[in-house]
Protein backbone atom coordinates (compact mmCIF):
# COMPACT_ATOMS: atom_id res chain seq x y z
CA UNK A 1 0.00 0.00 0.00
CA UNK A 2 1.68 3.40 -0.56
CA UNK A 3 1.73 5.64 1.77
CA UNK A 4 0.84 9.09 2.55
CA UNK A 5 3.10 11.30 -0.07
CA UNK A 6 4.09 15.06 0.17
CA UNK A 7 6.03 17.98 -1.81
CA UNK A 8 7.99 19.19 -1.71
CA UNK A 9 10.38 18.05 0.06
CA UNK A 10 12.43 21.11 1.12
CA UNK A 11 11.67 25.00 0.85
CA UNK A 12 13.82 27.85 1.36
CA UNK A 13 12.19 31.20 1.71
CA UNK A 14 12.42 34.41 2.47
CA UNK A 15 9.97 35.99 5.33
CA UNK A 16 7.05 37.89 4.28
CA UNK A 17 6.84 35.41 1.13
CA UNK A 18 4.18 32.86 0.38
CA UNK A 19 4.38 28.73 0.34
CA UNK A 20 2.12 26.05 -0.36
CA UNK A 21 2.73 22.30 0.50
CA UNK A 22 0.91 19.13 -0.90
CA UNK A 23 -0.32 15.99 0.73
CA UNK A 24 -2.22 13.01 -0.56
CA UNK A 25 -3.54 10.77 2.01
CA UNK A 26 -3.19 7.18 1.79
CA UNK A 27 -6.08 5.88 -0.52
CA UNK A 28 -9.64 5.13 0.93
CA UNK A 29 -8.52 7.14 4.08
CA UNK A 30 -11.42 10.26 5.13
CA UNK A 31 -9.27 11.89 8.08
CA UNK A 32 -6.02 14.12 7.10
CA UNK A 33 -3.89 16.18 9.40
CA UNK A 34 -1.30 18.51 9.26
CA UNK A 35 1.40 18.69 12.15
CA UNK A 36 3.96 21.53 12.61
CA UNK A 37 6.93 19.98 14.11
CA UNK A 38 9.89 22.47 15.27
CA UNK A 39 13.35 21.37 16.18
CA UNK A 40 13.53 20.34 19.30
CA UNK A 41 9.70 19.86 20.03
CA UNK A 42 6.88 17.09 19.39
CA UNK A 43 4.45 17.43 16.26
CA UNK A 44 1.53 20.18 17.03
CA UNK A 45 -1.74 19.70 15.55
CA UNK A 46 -2.69 22.30 13.23
CA UNK A 47 -5.62 21.16 11.23
CA UNK A 48 -7.90 18.02 10.98
CA UNK A 49 -10.12 17.36 8.04
CA UNK A 50 -12.88 14.61 8.34
CA UNK A 51 -13.37 14.28 3.86
CA UNK A 52 -13.83 17.93 2.50
CA UNK A 53 -14.59 19.39 6.43
CA UNK A 54 -13.20 21.12 9.21
CA UNK A 55 -13.03 19.20 12.41
CA UNK A 56 -10.71 21.17 14.63
CA UNK A 57 -8.38 23.97 13.65
CA UNK A 58 -8.02 25.73 16.86
CA UNK A 59 -4.07 25.71 16.66
CA UNK A 60 -4.05 27.45 13.13
CA UNK A 61 -2.90 30.64 12.95
CA UNK A 62 -5.23 31.87 11.11
CA UNK A 63 -4.25 35.16 10.27
CA UNK A 64 -1.28 33.35 8.03
CA UNK A 65 -2.12 29.61 7.48
CA UNK A 66 -4.73 28.77 5.67
CA UNK A 67 -5.86 25.02 4.53
CA UNK A 68 -8.42 23.02 1.74
CA UNK A 69 -8.94 19.62 0.84
CA UNK A 70 -11.23 20.71 -1.75
CA UNK A 71 -12.83 17.06 -2.86
CA UNK A 72 -11.88 15.26 0.24
CA UNK A 73 -8.81 13.89 -0.95
CA UNK A 74 -5.67 16.05 -1.36
CA UNK A 75 -4.61 18.55 0.90
CA UNK A 76 -2.93 22.06 0.42
CA UNK A 77 -1.46 23.75 3.30
CA UNK A 78 0.17 27.75 2.71
CA UNK A 79 1.29 30.04 4.51
CA UNK A 80 1.25 33.79 3.27
CA UNK A 81 3.66 36.28 4.95
CA UNK A 82 5.90 33.77 5.95
CA UNK A 83 7.74 34.64 9.17
CA UNK A 84 10.87 33.50 10.65
CA UNK A 85 8.89 31.64 13.45
CA UNK A 86 7.55 29.29 10.78
CA UNK A 87 10.81 27.20 10.18
CA UNK A 88 9.77 23.67 10.71
CA UNK A 89 8.66 20.35 9.48
CA UNK A 90 5.21 20.31 7.98
CA UNK A 91 4.07 16.56 8.10
CA UNK A 92 0.58 15.63 6.68
CA UNK A 93 -0.81 12.39 8.26
CA UNK A 94 -4.06 10.31 6.99
CA UNK A 95 -6.31 7.88 8.77
CA UNK A 96 -9.07 5.72 8.06
CA UNK A 97 -11.62 7.34 10.53
CA UNK A 98 -15.30 7.70 9.14
CA UNK A 99 -16.82 9.62 11.53
CA UNK A 100 -17.48 7.91 14.67
CA UNK A 101 -14.23 7.47 17.01
CA UNK A 102 -12.46 3.90 16.61
CA UNK A 103 -10.00 3.11 19.29
CA UNK A 104 -8.09 1.61 16.58
CA UNK A 105 -7.37 4.44 14.27
CA UNK A 106 -4.06 4.77 13.08
CA UNK A 107 -2.82 7.52 11.71
CA UNK A 108 -0.31 7.39 9.30
CA UNK A 109 2.63 10.09 8.71
CA UNK A 110 4.20 11.42 5.44
CA UNK A 111 7.79 12.37 4.96
CA UNK A 112 7.17 15.76 5.97
CA UNK A 113 8.03 19.02 3.94
CA UNK A 114 11.30 21.08 5.99
CA UNK A 115 10.67 24.58 5.25
CA UNK A 116 13.17 27.23 6.05
CA UNK A 117 12.64 30.90 6.46
CA UNK A 118 15.12 33.28 5.88
CA UNK B 1 -5.79 21.66 28.46
CA UNK B 2 -3.72 18.58 28.04
CA UNK B 3 0.31 17.99 28.34
CA UNK B 4 2.47 15.30 27.46
CA UNK B 5 5.66 15.66 29.53
CA UNK B 6 9.00 13.41 28.47
CA UNK B 7 11.95 14.29 30.87
CA UNK B 8 14.28 13.12 29.20
CA UNK B 9 15.77 14.52 26.18
CA UNK B 10 18.77 12.23 25.26
CA UNK B 11 18.73 8.97 26.70
CA UNK B 12 21.68 5.87 26.39
CA UNK B 13 21.70 2.71 27.22
CA UNK B 14 23.85 -0.10 26.99
CA UNK B 15 23.19 -3.22 24.63
CA UNK B 16 21.14 -5.95 26.41
CA UNK B 17 20.81 -3.49 29.29
CA UNK B 18 16.53 -2.17 30.48
CA UNK B 19 15.57 0.84 29.36
CA UNK B 20 12.56 2.80 30.37
CA UNK B 21 11.36 6.12 28.62
CA UNK B 22 9.60 7.93 30.80
CA UNK B 23 6.13 10.38 30.04
CA UNK B 24 3.30 11.69 31.74
CA UNK B 25 0.57 13.67 31.66
CA UNK B 26 -2.13 15.70 32.60
CA UNK B 27 -5.82 15.37 31.25
CA UNK B 28 -8.96 15.65 32.91
CA UNK B 29 -10.72 12.79 30.81
CA UNK B 30 -9.97 9.73 30.26
CA UNK B 31 -7.21 9.41 27.70
CA UNK B 32 -6.13 7.19 25.36
CA UNK B 33 -1.91 6.88 25.06
CA UNK B 34 0.30 6.09 22.48
CA UNK B 35 4.20 5.28 21.92
CA UNK B 36 5.45 6.80 18.50
CA UNK B 37 8.59 5.84 16.96
CA UNK B 38 11.12 7.82 14.51
CA UNK B 39 13.87 5.62 13.38
CA UNK B 40 16.66 7.30 11.52
CA UNK B 41 15.53 8.69 7.97
CA UNK B 42 12.22 6.66 8.37
CA UNK B 43 8.43 8.96 8.76
CA UNK B 44 7.08 8.51 12.26
CA UNK B 45 5.18 5.45 12.66
CA UNK B 46 2.91 3.98 15.83
CA UNK B 47 4.83 2.16 18.27
CA UNK B 48 2.12 0.45 20.62
CA UNK B 49 -1.34 2.08 22.00
CA UNK B 50 -2.55 1.49 25.63
CA UNK B 51 -5.65 0.27 24.82
CA UNK B 52 -4.66 -2.66 22.09
CA UNK B 53 -2.41 -3.97 25.69
CA UNK B 54 0.03 -5.54 23.21
CA UNK B 55 4.11 -5.74 23.39
CA UNK B 56 5.73 -4.37 19.71
CA UNK B 57 9.33 -5.28 19.69
CA UNK B 58 9.66 -5.88 22.81
CA UNK B 59 8.11 -3.04 24.21
CA UNK B 60 5.47 -2.76 26.89
CA UNK B 61 3.91 0.13 27.96
CA UNK B 62 1.21 0.48 30.82
CA UNK B 63 -1.00 3.38 31.50
CA UNK B 64 -1.05 4.46 35.46
CA UNK B 65 -3.89 6.34 35.67
CA UNK B 66 -3.12 7.80 39.73
CA UNK B 67 0.99 8.68 38.25
CA UNK B 68 -0.43 9.51 35.36
CA UNK B 69 2.19 8.09 33.81
CA UNK B 70 2.55 6.29 30.09
CA UNK B 71 6.49 5.19 30.62
CA UNK B 72 8.18 2.89 27.77
CA UNK B 73 9.67 -0.53 28.54
CA UNK B 74 11.62 -2.97 27.45
CA UNK B 75 13.43 -5.30 29.29
CA UNK B 76 17.13 -5.96 26.58
CA UNK B 77 17.56 -3.21 24.71
CA UNK B 78 19.40 -3.79 20.96
CA UNK B 79 21.07 -1.64 18.56
CA UNK B 80 18.14 -1.26 16.43
CA UNK B 81 15.83 0.29 19.09
CA UNK B 82 18.06 3.97 18.48
CA UNK B 83 15.61 6.20 17.21
CA UNK B 84 13.49 9.08 18.61
CA UNK B 85 10.51 8.22 20.34
CA UNK B 86 7.49 10.41 21.31
CA UNK B 87 4.81 9.46 23.39
CA UNK B 88 1.23 11.06 22.78
CA UNK B 89 -2.27 11.50 23.67
CA UNK B 90 -5.11 11.44 21.89
CA UNK B 91 -8.59 13.08 23.87
CA UNK B 92 -11.65 10.99 24.41
CA UNK B 93 -13.31 10.40 21.71
CA UNK B 94 -11.36 12.00 19.50
CA UNK B 95 -8.64 10.84 16.99
CA UNK B 96 -6.30 14.16 17.75
CA UNK B 97 -3.15 13.96 18.66
CA UNK B 98 -1.17 15.88 21.17
CA UNK B 99 2.86 14.96 21.79
CA UNK B 100 5.70 15.29 23.93
CA UNK B 101 8.76 16.77 23.28
CA UNK B 102 10.50 13.22 22.15
CA UNK B 103 13.18 11.01 23.65
CA UNK B 104 16.33 10.43 21.66
CA UNK B 105 17.42 6.96 22.62
CA UNK B 106 20.90 5.40 21.43
CA UNK B 107 21.66 2.28 22.17
CA UNK B 108 25.89 1.24 22.79
CA UNK B 109 26.84 -1.47 21.44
Amino acid sequence: EAGVAQSPRYKIIEKRQSVAFWCNPISGHATLYWYQQILGQGPKLLIQFQNNGVVDDSQLPKDRFSAERLKGVDSTLKIQPAKLEDSAVYLCASSLGRGAWSSTDTQYFGPGTRLTVL
Amino acid sequence: AQRVTQPEKLLSVFKGAPVELKCNYSYSGSPELFWYVQYSRQRLQLLLRHISRESIKGFTADLNKGETSFHLKKPFAQEEDSAMYYCALSQTGANNLFFGTGTRLTVIP
